[in-house]
């Protein structure tokens, strides 16, 4: 079992569409990254959290530490949203990184 | 742009053979990670460069090595190419361990 899960794997949502995407994992960790890697390849950080709930625009990423799950919610969804988000955890006591295998969303227009 | 520069953007080569990927971190910031991502698997972290010194080591073969300069930049040597290290190397830099990642465009790896 992978330590850090996304889900879903893939998703397709109309525009203007609540989107939601997961993360879960199972070590402890000192922070946790969501990225955003558009089809030409390069990778933007979105927020890096270590607790509570961080806004950016049309994008929120919650964490619950107790529970060791992550969200990020996209609101009002357009086609340019179309991106692998990946969710990745700094491990507790180390500076090892620990990636999610992504999650790939199409927004059709 | 993210302020970190990577070089070369695609490199093809041979097997057998040896390449260096050049990182060039944002201004200021002292952390440089490198991360593969191979076409059949997400992202796995390589290692990390704290100010010169190796601060974290992943899942990197002993054929690759790292280094990190005085002037900060990093080098990613990947020698005795095999097929399957065929894959996009990114570089990332922040200004302390747990702070927010700049990621390069990306070197794209093809081993032929």
């Amino acid at each position: 079992k992978n330590e850090v899960e996304q889900s879903p794997q893939n998703l397709t949502a109309q525009e203007g569409e609540f989107i939601t995407i997961n993360c879960s994992y199972s070590v402890g960790i000192s922070a946790l990254h969501w990225l955003q890697q558009h089809p030409g390849g390069g990778i933007v950080s979105l927020f890096m959290l270590s607790s509570g709930k961080k806004k950016h625009g049309r994008l929120i990423a919650t964490i619950n530490i107790q529970e060791k799950h992550s969200s990020l919610h996209i609101t009002a969804s357009h086609p340019r949203d179309s991106a692998v988000y990946i969710c990745a955890v700094l491990r507790s006591g180390t500076y090892k990184y620990i990636f999610g295998t992504g999650t790939r969303l199409k927004v059709l227009a | 742009d993210s302020g970190v520069t990577q070089t070369p953007k695609h490199l093809i080569t041979a097997t057998g053979q040896r390449v260096t990927l050049r990182c060039s971190p944002r201004s200021g910031d002292l952390s440089v990670y490198w991360y593969q991502q191979s076409l059949d698997q997400g992202l796995q972290f390589l290692i990390q460069y704290y100010n010169g010194e190796e601060r974290a080591k992943g899942n990197i073969l002993e054929r690759f090595s790292a280094q990190q300069f005085p002037d900060l930049h990093s080098e990613l040597n990947l020698s005795s190419l095999e097929l399957g290290d065929s894959a996009l190397y990114f570089c990332a830099s922040s200004g302390q361990g747990a702070g927010e990642l700049f990621f390069g465009e990306g070197s794209r790896l093809t081993v032929l």
